[in-house]
């Protein structure tokens, strides 16, 4: 049981150029989610995707796109990087049933930087 | 907006109790509280949620003030390990997900 898994662990782009930032997950949970953290900042919700075939913005989705490839996997799509987003960028997931809460469990983290 | 509001950092010493406050004053009535931590370097992880009265878990308790305007996180014994990040968070919408997270208390324990 490994959790939340992503891919790569650490990135160096040039700006303009495009990459994929992969999340799975083997819990078997409904929703997962994507954040970014600037440094000394708090984690800012990029897009969420609440279960299979839905993905919703949050609240920074400028410069992004996501796609809900099946149950496991919520990728995250830069398609042309700015200096701006260098960032950490963190997966989760959760269980999600209508207002009953259930805690999200993180990914390691995937380290961007744009050049 | 920021949801609630949290001290930028605290300290304490080794082996003490840690009671980190939050404010959360626009909450809504259905609006659980969650508490996650951040240890250096690593993603977030759940520390304890509550809706109204106050909840104990293995990790730590949650107090939540009786009109909900503001709670505080207690841990019962502080250690080295505890150092880290505290985030108190509210929901983004009505059904209590995705969460929103604020700057949160940078919490440091000294031996």
């Amino acid at each position: 049981n490994a959790g939340v898994t992503q891919t790569p662990k650490f990135q160096v782009l040039k700006t303009g150029q495009s990459m994929t930032l992969q999340c799975a997950q083997d819990m078997n949970h409904n929703s997962m989610y994507w954040y970014r953290q600037d440094p000394g900042m708090g984690l800012r919700l990029i897009y969420y995707s609440a279960s299979e075939g839905t993905t919703d913005k949050g609240e920074v989705p400028n410069g992004y796109n996501v796609s809900r490839l099946n149950k496991r996997e919520f990728s995250l799509r830069l398609e042309s990087a700015a200096p701006s987003q260098t960032s950490v960028y963190f997966c989760a997931s959760s269980k999600s049933v209508d207002r009953v809460v259930y805690e999200q469990y993180f990914g390691p983290g995937t380290r961007l930087t744009v050049t | 907006d920021a949801k609630t509001t949290q001290p930028n950092s605290m300290e304490s010493n080794e082996e003490e109790p840690v009671h980190l406050p939050c404010n959360h004053s626009t909450i809504s009535g259905t609006d659980y509280i969650h508490w996650y931590r951040q240890l250096p370097s690593q993603g977030p992880e759940y520390v304890i949620h509550g809706l109204t009265s106050n909840v104990n878990n293995r990790m730590a308790s949650l107090a939540i003030a009786e009109d909900r305007k503001s709670s505080t996180l207690i841990l019962h014994r502080a250690t080295l390990r505890d150092a880290a990040v505290y985030y108190c968070i509210l929901p983004l919408n009505s059904g209590n997900t995705p969460l929103v997270f604020g700057k949160g208390t940078r919490l440091s324990v000294i031996a």
